[in-house]
């Protein structure tokens, strides 16, 4: 049960677009498509951004957008703004029917 | 929407016990339809998922970090879920959430506030 694998930062200018990677393995990221991504602003609780890898949940903004490839899921944001600065963590479902989160990525909006 | 409130953290020594309560409550939702999940997060650390229970209590699945000292359990009719802990280490430290899986089982969408537990001397 060894956490997913991201970036532990990342930065960008308002307007530009970032990415960040989620990097599982077969038994998790690379075999489901239950990966999801969560915002957490410090000292609140995480909120859904994007689900079964690259769906939005309704009122989540159309700048989220997510994919996948084999092991590595990744979650772009595009037109940076400044309330987009937080940590983001993926999650995934794994093939011992538990879940693990990434390590989580600290965005700086610049 | 689902409404979750954890209560019953606090400061407890190594080696002691706690039992952390998550009230739910819900317009338009039954919180027996749906499994829920303990999540915590050590201060200033990532989310770390520590067990989950199926909608009807059936089956639990738990962390390897938590596995034997801790124990998942709900009570429908009182819209609660629950976690028993024994066996407290300082790394078990951390905000602990409760938060509620969709009806697909693909993801959590509801999340507490977390309460706090604190292990030390």
């Amino acid at each position: 049960q060894s956490a997913l694998t991201q970036p532990a930062s990342v930065s960008g200018s308002p307007g530009q677009s970032i990415t960040i990677s989620c990097t599982g393995s077969s038994s998790d990221v690379g075999y489901y498509t239950y990966v999801s991504w969560y915002q957490q602003h410090p000292d609140k609780a995480p909120k859904l951004i994007l689900y079964e890898v690259s769906n939005r949940p309704s009122g989540v903004s159309n700048r989220f957008s997510g994919s996948k490839s084999g092991d590595t899921a990744s979650l772009t944001i595009s037109g940076l703004q400044a309330e987009d600065e937080a940590d983001y963590y993926c999650n995934s479902y794994t093939s011992s029917r538990t879940w693990v989160f990434g390590g989580g990525t600290k965005l700086t909006v610049l | 929407e689902m409404q979750l409130v954890e209560s019953g953290g606090g400061v407890v020594q190594p080696g002691g016990s706690l039992r952390l309560s998550c009230a739910a409550s819900a317009s338009g939702l039954n919180f027996d339809d749906y499994s829920m999940h303990w999540v915590r997060q050590a201060p200033g650390k990532g989310l770390e998922w520590v067990s989950l229970i199926t909608w009807d209590g059936g089956r639990a699945y738990y962390a390897d970090s938590v596995k034997g000292r801790f124990t998942i359990s709900r009570d429908n009719s009182k819209n609660s879920l629950y976690l028993q802990m024994h066996s407290l280490r300082a790394d078990d430290s951390a905000l602990y959430y409760c938060a509620k899986e969709t009806g697909s089982g693909s993801h959590i969408d509801y999340w507490g506030q977390g309460t706090l537990v604190t292990v030390s001397s």
